[in-house]
């Protein structure tokens, strides 16, 4: 299994700020992705992580709104820029390999103010 | 046809009680089936993993995948209070690429 470090935990952010999310594995990974879980709901895909490439994101999300970073196969940083309220929600980093299941981070649970 | 459906709940079970929770799914292709377990205010953590048809069991859980009808189960036995927690169901296809698909969750609440 695989040792996920994400950090913040938590934040409490003024709209219109950024905050940037660090995801850190303890092993190398295939692949890494960035999930949205809003309140009472279930996980949304944002993006796919790649290495060394542009991210590939989901219908709904964009590069603009959420820049993503993956500079090696151990990490990867999600940042979520303009922030509205709309942007509260709790944000999961997670990964995989070929086959293997999906492992998650513990998350960052983001508050827009 | 949503690609995978799970009942929201909530499930209220009181202690000792066996709970069944289930997740239906259109995609032939899924070859790995998961159960993952999320505490209020945490993140997502594997409880079950399962590779094609079949039955797996570790300790008070069961997961449960019948291929020919699309459906998984998860049984708990000896229901826990800790055992409140939101189930999601997970598919994956490795084939197909690297995405997880995850169901709505259930939320379970196991009455002391």
């Amino acid at each position: 299994s695989a040792v996920i470090s994400q950090k913040p935990s938590r934040d409490i952010c003024q709209r219109g700020t950024s905050l940037t999310i660090q995801c850190q594995v303890d092993s190398q990974v295939t692949m890494m992705f960035w999930y949205r879980q809003q309140p009472g709901q279930s996980l949304t895909l944002i993006a796919t992580a790649n290495q060394g490439s542009e991210a590939t994101y989901e219908s709904g999300f964009v590069i603009d709104k959420f820049p993503i970073s993956r500079p090696n196969l151990t990490f990867s940083t999600l940042t979520v820029s303009n922030m509205s309220p709309e942007d509260s929600s709790i944000y999961l980093c997670s990964v995989a390999t070929l086959n293997t299941e999906a492992f998650f981070g513990q998350g960052t649970r983001l508050t827009v103010v | 046809q949503k690609e995978v459906e799970q009942d929201p709940g909530p499930l209220s079970v009181p202690e000792g009680a066996i709970v069944s929770l289930n997740c239906t799914y259109s995609n032939s292709a899924f070859q790995y089936f998961m159960w993952y377990r999320q505490y209020s205010r945490k993140g997502p953590e594997l409880l079950m993993y399962t590779y094609s048809s079949g039955n797996k069991e570790d300790g008070r859980f069961t997961a449960q995948v019948d291929k020919s009808s699309k459906y998984i189960s998860l049984f708990i036995r000896d229901s826990q209070p800790s055992d409140s927690a939101t189930y999601l169901c997970a598919f994956a296809d490795r084939t197909g690429g690297f995405k997880t698909i995850f169901g709505a969750g259930t939320r379970l609440f196991v009455k002391a």
